[in-house]
């Protein structure tokens, strides 16, 4: 069966820091997809990533993938308040969803 | 373009009542997913539909859990009778099947409360 972990599952920061969130899974996968979630809110698609060292950039925000060593990471760059939510990776066709990392941004 | 569209947006009831959810994907979409996220824990995939082809409904408990996608559009999640453990936030989503990365779009969700 499919794991998928993320951590940290909670990660304060300051403004103007960086800082990298990671997802490990347990088999392989042609897929691994960020989302973000704001409080009360749906999910948001941020980055689709398909192939082993895929490198996708929005903003403060840069996705990549190893599939041989099945990890994600996703960085923020000189974070801000605006980029305080919940992000999720998902994992495959199947959508295995991590738990979460809730992201706080203090001025 | 008009994106998921979920009803209703919340919903409480008492245990044992039943409840259905109704879901509108984008249009085209033909891939349409339910998911269940309990509070402060990632979505969970309940049903995948293929157009009106349920593909995958490993993690749906049929017990109490039914669904449906007449014409391959519109969908329902039903819930009967419904436990306390049901309370949770169901989400549908949906995603065009021939486009490779798949990415799906989210509808607002159903909150609903089992009292």
């Amino acid at each position: 069966e499919l794991k998928v972990e993320q951590n940290p599952l909670f990660l304060s920061m300051q403004e103007g820091k960086n800082y990298t969130i990671y997802c490990n899974y347990s088999t392989t996968s042609d897929r691994l997809y960020w989302y973000r979630q704001d409080p009360g809110k749906s999910l948001e698609s941020l980055f689709v990533l398909l192939s082993n060292g895929a490198v996708k950039q929005e903003g403060r925000l840069m996705a990549s993938l190893d599939t041989k060593a099945r990890l994600s990471t996703l960085h923020i760059t000189a974070a801000v308040h605006d980029l305080s939510a919940t992000y999720f990776c998902a994992v495959g066709g199947d959508m295995r969803f991590g738990a979460g990392t809730r992201l706080t941004v203090k001025p | 373009e008009a994106g998921v569209v979920q009803s209703p947006r919340y919903k409480i009831i008492e245990k044992k009542q039943p409840v259905a959810f109704w879901c509108n994907p984008i249009s085209g979409h033909n891939t349409l997913y339910w998911y269940r996220q309990n509070l402060g824990q990632g979505p969970e995939l309940l049903i995948r539909y293929e157009n009106e082809e349920a593909v995958d409904d490993s993690q749906l408990p049929k017990d109490r859990f039914s669904a449906e996608r007449l014409k391959g559009v519109d969908s329902t999640l039903k819930i009967q009778p419904a436990e306390l453990g049901d309370s949770a936030v169901y989400l549908c989503a949906s995603s065009l099947r021939d486009e490779g990365k798949r990415e799906q779009y989210f509808g607002p969700g159903t909150r609903l409360t089992v009292t």
